[in-house]
């Protein structure tokens, strides 16, 4: 497609219940990351793929948070028991090469709410 | 590791008048540097970037940043803005790393709101 695709845009969850979030990033993008980013502030690193490859997982706020790009393409952000605290836009992300300073184009977000 | 800071939440300002939005970082290596703007119910948008050369770049709608090493800033300025400028501003830096990767550290925004 043309920019990066991400679904569902809106999510509920029951506090404890398990959610994927999808992301297709622009075709050929090699570099794939996601974003968390709560209420009023900016958004913050969760993890990076360079193709199949998680390279940095650093961000991610607990083991509860999981992520995957299987065939270096599509990937699939997963939060398990979900608390109020997790509710946020998930930004997904990619760029063509994982060179800093190559331009990051961000997909309109998943907005994930837990009751 | 890097910070970002953008001292100023919001910003108000009526059509045709200039604009600056402040911004300053902190890193133990040198970094890129990039706006990006946040439109209503859009998702982020690259607005322009800074990697080497002329300190002072330009997007393509009138906006310009100017580098200062020595004040680690990025400001963001327009000297006549338009309603449809109304949005929320991003600074972000990026580390510049021989390995490669290009994470970004963002800022925590700064809404601009164009008024009549």
């Amino acid at each position: 497609g043309a920019g990066v695709s991400q679904s569902p845009r809106y999510k509920v969850a029951k506090r404890g219940q398990d959610v994927a979030l999808r992301c297709d990033p622009i075709s050929g993008h090699v570099s794939l990351f996601w974003y968390q980013q709560a209420l009023g502030q900016g958004p913050e690193f969760l993890t990076y793929f360079q193709n199949e490859a998680q390279l940095d997982k650093s961000g991610l706020p607990s083991d509860r948070f999981f992520a995957e790009r299987p065939e270096g393409s599509v990937s699939t952000l997963k939060i398990q028991r979900t608390q109020q605290e997790d509710s946020a836009v998930y930004l997904c992300a990619s760029s063509l090469e994982g060179y800093s300073g190559n331009t990051i184009y961000f997909g309109e977000g998943s907005w994930l709410t837990v009751v | 590791a890097q910070s970002v800071t953008q001292l100023d939440s919001q910003v108000p300002v009526f059509e045709e008048a200039p604009v600056e939005l402040r911004c300053n970082y902190s890193s133990s290596v040198s970094v890129y540097l990039f706006w990006y703007v946040q439109y209503p119910n859009q998702g982020l948008q690259l607005l322009l970037k800074y990697l080497s050369g002329s300190t002072l770049v330009e997007s393509i709608n009138g906006f310009e940043a100017e580098f200062n090493k020595s004040q680690t800033s990025f400001h963001l300025r327009k000297p006549s803005v338009h309603i449809s400028d109304t949005a929320e501003y991003f600074c972000a830096v990026s580390p510049i790393l021989t390995g490669g990767g290009n994470k970004l550290t963002f800022g925590t925004g700064t809404q601009l709101k164009v008024e009549l």
